[in-house]
């Protein structure tokens, strides 16, 4: 049962370019998107969130697009740089009359950005 | 910077022994969280954890599981008897709020992979 989906398992992106992580999901009672940061040997790092009353937010370099109708989110990192190799998580909640902190993470998508 | 630590790091043990991992939350937090992800699989949510008791919990988080804070600082889950398939990285969070009200950030810790031999 996968809610949470992120259909590129990698992602490979030259230094300075733009990186788009995609994900998409399934079940519509989900209000609140986030994105998380792994690198080996560490937990996951919060990156960035998204309301489902918003359709953007931006913080910086990262960017996350929410297009409800089509239940799908993407993050935009601009200008990529090396240290963004990592593996970037999406995660969901619902938070109104239901789960809160309980996230449905995708499995991930490992980025590589090369010098 | 605060974080969330854990201990062990690893742990190996034998099938049917009981395992505890610890976990110190990030001091003014009050809603605590374990996941756990399998190798090559999803963070999976296990429980939920405040004002010292379980908020939500999913379907792995069968009898055999159990979570406590024994003291003002430390946060445990308790596997009673381990099967095989909890070989797993099993992550402590913690939250200074509720995602509603709050950036949604959940800290977490770095991880501590249990190995079920």
């Amino acid at each position: 049962d996968q809610q949470v989906k992120q259909n590129s398992p990698s992602l490979s992106v030259q230094e300075g370019r733009i990186s788009i992580l995609n994900c998409d999901y399934t079940n519509s009672m989900f209000d609140y998107f986030l994105w998380y940061k792994k690198y080996p040997a560490e937990g996951p790092t919060f990156l960035i969130s998204i309301s489902s009353i918003k359709d953007k937010n931006e913080d910086g370099r990262f960017t996350v697009f929410l297009n409800k109708s089509a239940k799908h989110l993407s993050l935009h990192i601009v200008p990529s740089q090396p240290g963004d190799s990592a593996v970037y998580f999406c995660a969901a909640s619902r938070t109104y009359g239901g789960s809160q902190g309980n996230l449905i993470f995708g499995k991930g998508t490992k980025l590589s950005v090369k010098p | 910077e605060p974080e969330v630590t854990q201990t062990p790091s690893h742990q190996v043990t034998q099938m049917g022994q009981e395992v505890i991992l610890r976990c110190v939350p990030i001091s003014n937090h009050l809603y605590f969280y374990w996941y756990r992800q399998i190798l090559g699989q999803k963070v999976e949510f296990l429980v939920s954890f405040y004002n010292n008791e379980i908020s939500e919990k999913s379907e792995i988080f069968d009898d055999q599981f159990s979570v406590e804070r024994p003291d003002g600082s430390n946060f445990t889950l308790k596997i009673r008897s381990t099967k095989l398939e909890d070989s797993a990285m099993y992550f402590c969070a913690s939250s200074e709020a509720l995602l509603a009200g709050a950036t949604g950030e959940l800290f977490f810790g770095e991880g501590s992979r249990l190995t079920v031999l």
